[in-house]
C-alpha cells in the first residue's frame, strides 16, 4: 500500500461544478503540499499546510491531522482548472526533509 | 522575486549519449536544490538533492549523476544514456527544511 493515496485517479465535470480530489496518508508528516501540474508539465505549488484550512481564490484546502486526511476543493470550477492535482506529504527524516508524493488526480473540466 | 529555470524543454538523445540538464535559481541565496523524475502515468521520484555548493545526496542508485557548481546551478548529467532513462525531469529549489518547493517548467527526454 502506498504511503499516499490521491482519490479520484481521473475526475471529469462540468464547468461550473464544486470539485473535491482527497488524499490520504499513513506516515507521521511535518506538512502536506497540494501541486497542479498543468499539461506542459510545469508544476506549481498550490498550498502547503499543517492544519486546518487555507483559501486561496477559489481553491480551498483542508487538512485533519488526526485522519490523516486532506482534501482539496475547487469552487465554481473552470476548464482552465484542467491539470493533474497532486498531494505530496513532508516529513523530516535524519535532518532532510523527505517529500512522498502521490500519483495524482488528473482533472478535465468541459465547458 | 525568485525565478528558477530549466532547460531544455525537450531533448531527444541516442542511447549511449551524454546528457547535461541544467537549472539555476535567481534571486535567493544558498537555496536547497532537488532533481526529481516523473516516469509516465507516476508520481516523482526524488533523484538528487543539494544544501550547498559540493553537497549532493543521492535518493536512488541510478545512471545518473548531479554536481553543483554554483551556489544556484543545478546540474544532472549521465556519461551513457539508458533507454529508462526517459521521463519527465523536474528541478526545484526551496529555502529550507519544511517549506514549499518551487519548481522549474521541466524537461522532457526521450532516449531513442
Amino acid at each position: 500500500k502506498n504511503e499516499v493515496e490521491q482519490s479520484p485517479q481521473n475526475l471529469t465535470a462540468q464547468e461550473g461544478e464544486f470539485i473535491t480530489i482527497n488524499c490520504s496518508y499513513s506516515v507521521g508528516i511535518s506538512a502536506l503540499h497540494w501541486l497542479q501540474q498543468h499539461p506542459g508539465g510545469g508544476i506549481v505549488s498550490l498550498f502547503m499546510l499543517s492544519s486546518g484550512k487555507k483559501k486561496h481564490g477559489r481553491l480551498i484546502a483542508t487538512i485533519n491531522i488526526q485522519e490523516k486526511h486532506s482534501s482539496l476543493h475547487i469552487t465554481a470550477s473552470h476548464p482552465r482548472d484542467s491539470a493533474v492535482y497532486i498531494c505530496a506529504v513532508g516529513r523530516c527524516m535524519d535532518s532532510n526533509y523527505q517529500l512522498i508524493w502521490g500519483a495524482g488526480t488528473k482533472l478535465i473540466i468541459k465547458p | 522575486s525568485q525565478t528558477i529555470h530549466q532547460w531544455p524543454a525537450t531533448l531527444v538523445q541516442p542511447v549511449g549519449s551524454p546528457l547535461s540538464l541544467e537549472c539555476t535559481v535567481e534571486g535567493t541565496s544558498n537555496p536547497n536544490l532537488y532533481w526529481y523524475r516523473q516516469a509516465a502515468g507516476r508520481g516523482l521520484q526524488l533523484l538528487f538533492y543539494s544544501v550547498g555548493i559540493g553537497q549532493i545526496s543521492s535518493e536512488v542508485p541510478q545512471n545518473l549523476s548531479a554536481s553543483r557548481p554554483q551556489d544556484r546551478q543545478f546540474i544532472l548529467s549521465s556519461k551513457k544514456l539508458l533507454l529508462s532513462d526517459s521521463g519527465f525531469y523536474l528541478c526545484a529549489w526551496s529555502a529550507g527544511l519544511s517549506t514549499e518547493a518551487f519548481f522549474g517548467q521541466g524537461t522532457r527526454l526521450t532516449v531513442v
